[in-house]
């Protein structure tokens, strides 16, 4: 079955601290894969996607993701964070087949201290 | 353009009772995504309408369904209430075009 696997929960980190969350999918086939973030209190929003082409993606507010093909990984990486990006964050796949249906991780909370 | 939009907000209802939620999708996008956000689980992806036919399903019982009307606003159902459906239901929707999906602000079910 698809899966997709989100290894931290919890991160926290100090202001300017560099971060890397990671993510590995278990999928048969060609997939898209997204990160989505979730501020307190706001919607859920696209950070950054991967269809094809250059496996470094970067997004908004200066993260960025790199597709590993051969591990099955998309992780996101910020180099210096600030408090503003305390909250949640989603990894997600779908298929390229068509099916259209988001197989989201379990998320990992990210709390920046001031 | 007006984002997706859900009602109501907040309900709390009791075990054995339904409840049914809606959701209006972004101006000219047909399809709309449902998902059970809980602690611990993440989301769930529960099913997707396009252009008022269910495409994709979720592993989720019975008790959930859910439909689409032409103006692609879509409503879920859930039935016999249970204590474990206590979640944030969120919707989505996209274009049909672009994978990229546009969340709601999403519904908070609390079941006593």
């Amino acid at each position: 079955a698809q899966s997709v696997s989100q290894h931290n929960h919890h991160v926290i980190l100090s202001e300017a601290a560099s971060l890397e969350l990671g993510c590995n999918y278990s999928y048969g086939g060609t997939v898209n894969l997204f990160w989505y973030v979730q501020y307190p209190g706001q919607h859920l929003q696209l950070l950054l996607k991967y269809f094809s082409g250059d496996p470094l993606v970067k997004g908004i507010k200066g993260f960025e993701a790199e597709f590993i093909k051969s591990k099955f990984s998309f992780n996101l990486r910020k180099p210096s964070v600030q408090w503003s990006d305390t909250a949640e964050y989603f990894c997600a796949v779908t298929s390229t087949s068509g099916t259209y249906k988001y197989i989201f991780g379990t998320g990992t909370r990210l709390k920046v201290l001031a | 353009k007006a984002g997706v939009t859900q009602t109501p907000r907040y309900l709390i209802k009791t075990r054995g009772q339904q409840v049914t939620l809606s959701c209006s999708p972004i101006s000219g996008h047909r399809s709309v995504s449902w998902y059970q956000q809980t602690p611990g689980q993440g989301l769930q992806f529960l099913f997707e309408y396009f252009s008022e036919t269910q495409r994709n399903k979720g592993n989720f019982p019975g008790r959930f369904s859910g439909r689409q009307f032409s103006n692609s606003r879509s409503e879920m159902n859930v039935s016999t209430l249970e204590l474990g459906d206590s979640a944030l239901y969120l919707c989505a929707s996209r274009p049909g075009t672009s994978e990229t999906q546009y969340f709601g602000p999403g519904t908070r079910l609390l079941v006593l």
